[in-house]
């Protein structure tokens, strides 16, 4: 499986756009791009997965450039409840992505 | 219903005792996980079950025994652990749709040995 390097940290103020960029260089054609959101003392929440180029739901952007060796997750105009720890997972589709492995993952503050 | 519930959700154990973990789950998904995830670090993969069956065991200590008694449950059964392994003990499900794997996770069982 591909390993994942993710900012250790970050801080944002209310209302900014935040984007936290996962490098994944040694990603194979058949991994996905996934994005978990944990806070503390809970397990993690499915935030958005892709494969390539871009994708977008209610809570969430995922940025893939052509080359996929990276990935940025876009929250826009964040608030005080999304300081988590965000975690980017590259899993194989093909075999359904259960051998996962987490990340180091990225610790959002938002300070008000 | 996108839940995964855990029990208990707090458990002190001495190193003899023995104890289980449950997971429960009415998704109908097929894959469930055990993962262990200490403070301030990611989760790591212990055990995957597809289709009742363990599929992944990632060289865990032969003191973790999982067992997956039908397609909604999951138990951890634990036996002479240590205290190193005091931790949250996470449980998740997921199905394969269009070839994409989403897992749910319930809120976890913190551990500690004494």
């Amino acid at each position: 499986l591909a390993k994942t390097t993710q900012p250790i940290s970050m801080d944002s103020y209310e209302g900014q756009e935040v984007n936290i960029t996962c490098s994944h260089n040694n990603i194979a054609t058949n991994d996905y791009i996934t994005w978990y959101q944990q806070f503390p003392s809970q397990g993690p929440r499915f935030i958005i997965q892709g494969y390539k180029t871009k994708v977008t739901n209610e809570v969430a952007s995922l940025f893939i450039p052509a080359d996929r060796k990276s990935s940025t997750l876009s929250l826009p105009r964040v608030s005080l409840s999304d300081t988590a720890v965000y975690y980017c997972l590259v899993g194989d589709r093909d075999t359904g992505g259960f051998k996962t492995i987490f990340g180091a993952g990225t610790r959002l503050f938002v300070k008000a | 219903d996108t839940e995964v519930t855990q029990t208990p959700k707090h458990l002190v154990m001495g190193m003899t005792n023995k104890k289980s973990l449950k997971c429960e789950q009415h998704m109908g998904h097929r894959a469930m996980y055990w993962y262990k995830q200490k403070a301030k670090k990611p989760p790591e993969l212990m055990f995957v079950y597809s289709y009742e069956k363990l599929s992944i065991n990632e060289s865990v200590p032969s003191r973790f025994s999982p067992e997956c008694p039908n397609s909604s449950l999951l138990n951890l059964h634990l036996h002479a652990l240590q205290p190193e392994d005091s931790a949250l003990y996470l449980c998740a499900s997921s199905q394969r749709l269009a070839g994409l794997n989403i897992q749910y996770f319930g809120a976890g069982t913190r551990l500690s040995v004494l």
